[in-house]
Order: C-alpha cells, then sequence, then structure tokens
C-alpha cells in the first residue's frame, strides 16, 4: 500500500534551517511529484511547491522563493523539503503529499505530517 | 498568490445536505478544471475527496458531490452523517506550476 513516512519532529531557534524527510513505498517513486503543504496551529492549508524525483525540477510558491529547498534521493525513495532562515511564523505541521505525473493536479496520498517548532 | 475563499464555518442536520463554496479567479479556479477537495479531522491527514472538479476516487461515498460554475466551485455533502463533521479544503491549480488551498470550512453536523 502507498505509505509516504516523514521525520519526527523538530524544535529550532529563529534564523536556524530544518529538514523533513518523506519517504515514500508502495508506488514507483519517480512516477509522482511530491509536493509539500504546511499547516500553522489553528490555520488551513498553503502549499510550498513540488520537486520532480525524475528531474530534480522544482517550483515553489513565490512566498518561500529563496528561502526553501527541495530535493530527492531516489536511490531510497525519499524527498527531503528544507527551510532556511527560520521565523517563528514557521511554526506548522509540514505535509508531503504526492501527485501524479503528467496531466494530474490532486493530491492522493499525504504524510503524516512533521511539526516544527521555531522558538527562542 | 492569494489563497482561494472559503465561508469560515457550515453547518447542517443529520440527513440534510450542505453546500460549501470555494471562489478563487479566472487565473485558477475559473481557469482550469483542477479544482479538488480535501477533509481534514482535527489532529489528522488530510483525505482526498474530489479531483476535476467533479470526479470522486474509489471509496469516497457518493454522498460527496462537486461542482463549478464560473470562478466559484462547491462541494455537497448529501445525507450529512455525524462523521462528515470536519474541515474541508479546496485547492486549484493556479497556474505556471503552482497550486492554491482555500481558507478552509469547518462543517459541523447538528
Amino acid at each position: 500500500q502507498v505509505q509516504l513516512v516523514q521525520s519526527g519532529a523538530e524544535v529550532k531557534k529563529p534564523g536556524a534551517s530544518v529538514r523533513v524527510s518523506c519517504k515514500a513505498s508502495g508506488y514507483t517513486f519517480t512516477d509522482y511529484y511530491t509536493h509539500w503543504v504546511r499547516q500553522a496551529p489553528g490555520q488551513g492549508l498553503e502549499w510550498m511547491g513540488w520537486v520532480n524525483p525524475n528531474s530534480g525540477n522544482t517550483n515553489f510558491a513565490q512566498k518561500f522563493q529563496g528561502r526553501v529547498t527541495m530535493t530527492t534521493d531516489t536511490s531510497i525513495s525519499t524527498a527531503y523539503m528544507e527551510l532556511s532562515r527560520l521565523r517563528s511564523d514557521d511554526t506548522a505541521v509540514y505535509f508531503c503529499a504526492r501527485v501524479p505525473g503528467g496531466l494530474a493536479y490532486y493530491f492522493d496520498y499525504w504524510g503524516q505530517g512533521t511539526l516544527v517548532t521555531v522558538s527562542s | 498568490q492569494s489563497a482561494l475563499t472559503q465561508p469560515p464555518s457550515a453547518s447542517g442536520s443529520v440527513g440534510q445536505s450542505v453546500t460549501i463554496s470555494c471562489t478563487g479567479t479566472s487565473s485558477d479556479v475559473g481557469g482550469y478544471n483542477h479544482v479538488s477537495w480535501y477533509q481534514q479531522h482535527p489532529g489528522k491527514v488530510p483525505k482526498f475527496m474530489i479531483y476535476e472538479v467533479t470526479k470522486r476516487p474509489s471509496g469516497v461515498p457518493d454522498r460527496f458531490s462537486g461542482s463549478k460554475s464560473g470562478n466559484t466551485a462547491s462541494l455537497t455533502v448529501s445525507g450529512l452523517q455525524a462523521e462528515d463533521e470536519a474541515d474541508y479544503y479546496c485547492s486549484s491549480y493556479a497556474g505556471s506550476n503552482n497550486w492554491v488551498f482555500g481558507g478552509g470550512t469547518k462543517l459541523t453536523v447538528l
């Protein structure tokens, strides 16, 4: 069965960086784009960007450009999201989600989420 | 990109129907038939409910249906059940390899 398993919770200080991993299983990793979505406490979902595991190509929401990096390691079917220069308002649960490659535009499976807390 | 606009809350009694709207622009909702909907119970992972405006993934009850008119998409839940109480989010492709979510609607089943 399809699973996206994310790394554990993180606590970071303002100005630091965080890297969250998302390990895929149950499907061909390179056939699906990996997207990242975050949810601040009590708030809605916010799309951050995607990475194409086949090519390494990425695209980010304008809000995160310059501060986010998304990569993959196809040898272990894992995607990574790194967010730098963390601020307190980056405190959120970060989800990875897959989108079928090609002409598909929906998130059909999601990781369990990783809580990132930014606090001095 | 600006978030899509959803009402903060909606409610209905068991057995009734409720419709949740999702308003965007001609650059997202109105420009593409790539609207999807997600259900999220408190503390849980979002669940994929509707895609391509009207299509249901396997396993999603046919009580859930989607539609679109102009820049506004809608999710209708018919025959409300207690377990439908959750937050619902719309999402749309927004062009140039970007996506956008709505702010979410809290559905209360009375």
